[in-house]
C-alpha cells in the first residue's frame, strides 16, 4: 500500500516569503506528526494531530510556524516570514495510534532551502 | 533539544563485519526504537524494544535495552554495502496521547565493499 508522502520534495524560497508544506498520511492512520531535522542532526518534534485537532504543538519553534489538518487526513505545515535558519527536511509521520507500542511511519521529507 | 546520544557518530567497516551502535538516553521511557535514514530523507522503522524487555532480535539486527544505565545497542550481523545510512534510536515521550519521538543525533555507518 501507499506509505506517507510529502509535496514538494523540494522547495527554495527566498527570506521572508511564505511556504505551504504538505504531507499525505497512510490512509486510515489518525495521527500525524511533523518534525524538522537540521543537517547532521536527528529529527525534533514539531507538533501532533489526532484527527482534525493538534494535540501537542509544543514543538513549534515560534508563531511564523502553523500547522493545519482540516478533515483528519492530509496536513499543511506553514511557515510565514521565512528565515534562513528555517532550512532543513521537514519530515511527516502517521499512525495508527494505538497506544504505547506505535510505529511512526515517516515520509520522504520535504527540503526547505531559505536564501 | 534531544533525548539521547548515539555513539560513534561515525562507523565505517569491511562489508561481511560486524557494527554495533550505542545510544544513551535520560528520562525514563516506555520503549526505544531504532529508525535507519538514507541520504538524508524519510525515515524506515527498523524494531521496538519496550521497557520490560531486554534484548529483541529481528533478521540480523539485534537490539539491547539497559535500563537501568539508560542505554540501548544496534547490532548489524554480516554487515552489507546497502546498511550503509545512518541510524538514530528514538525515545517516546508519551503526553497528551502522543507517541512524540525524541532522537538522538545518530551514527553514520558506511559498509565498505
Amino acid at each position: 500500500g501507499a506509505g506517507v508522502s510529502q509535496t514538494p520534495s523540494n522547495k527554495v524560497t527566498e527570506k521572508g516569503k511564505y511556504v505551504e508544506l504538505r504531507c499525505d498520511p497512510i490512509s486510515g492512520h489518525t495521527a500525524l506528526y511533523w518534525y524538522r531535522q537540521s543537517l547532521g542532526q536527528g529529527p525534533e518534534f514539531l507538533i501532533y494531530f489526532q484527527g482534525t485537532g493538534a494535540a501537542d504543538d509544543s514543538g513549534l519553534p515560534n508563531d511564523r510556524f502553523f500547522a493545519v489538518r482540516p478533515e483528519g487526513s492530509v496536513s499543511t505545515l506553514k511557515i510565514q516570514r521565512t528565515e534562513r535558519g528555517d532550512s532543513a527536511v521537514y519530515l511527516c509521520a502517521s499512525s495508527l495510534n494505538r497506544g504505547r507500542t506505535d510505529t511512526q511511519y515517516f515520509g520522504p521529507g520535504t527540503r526547505l532551502t531559505v536564501l | 533539544s534531544q533525548q539521547g546520544e548515539e555513539d560513534p557518530q561515525a562507523l565505517s567497516i569491511q562489508e561481511g563485519e560486524n557494527a554495533t551502535m550505542n545510544c544513551s538516553y535520560k528520562t525514563s521511557i516506555n520503549n526505544l526504537q531504532w529508525y535507519r535514514q538514507n541520504s538524508g530523507r524519510g525515515l524506515v522503522h527498523l524494531i521496538l524494544i519496550r521497557s520490560n524487555e531486554r534484548e529483541k532480535h529481528s533478521g540480523r539486527l539485534r537490539v539491547t535495552l539497559d535500563t537501568s544505565k539508560k542505554s540501548s545497542s544496534l547490532l548489524i550481523t554480516a554487515s552489507r554495502a546497502a546498511d550503509t545510512a545512518s541510524y538514530f534510536c528514538a525515545t517516546d515521550d508519551y503526553i497528551q496521547g502522543a507517541q512524540k519521538l525524541v532522537f538522538g543525533q545518530g551514527t553514520r555507518l558506511t559498509i565498505n565493499p
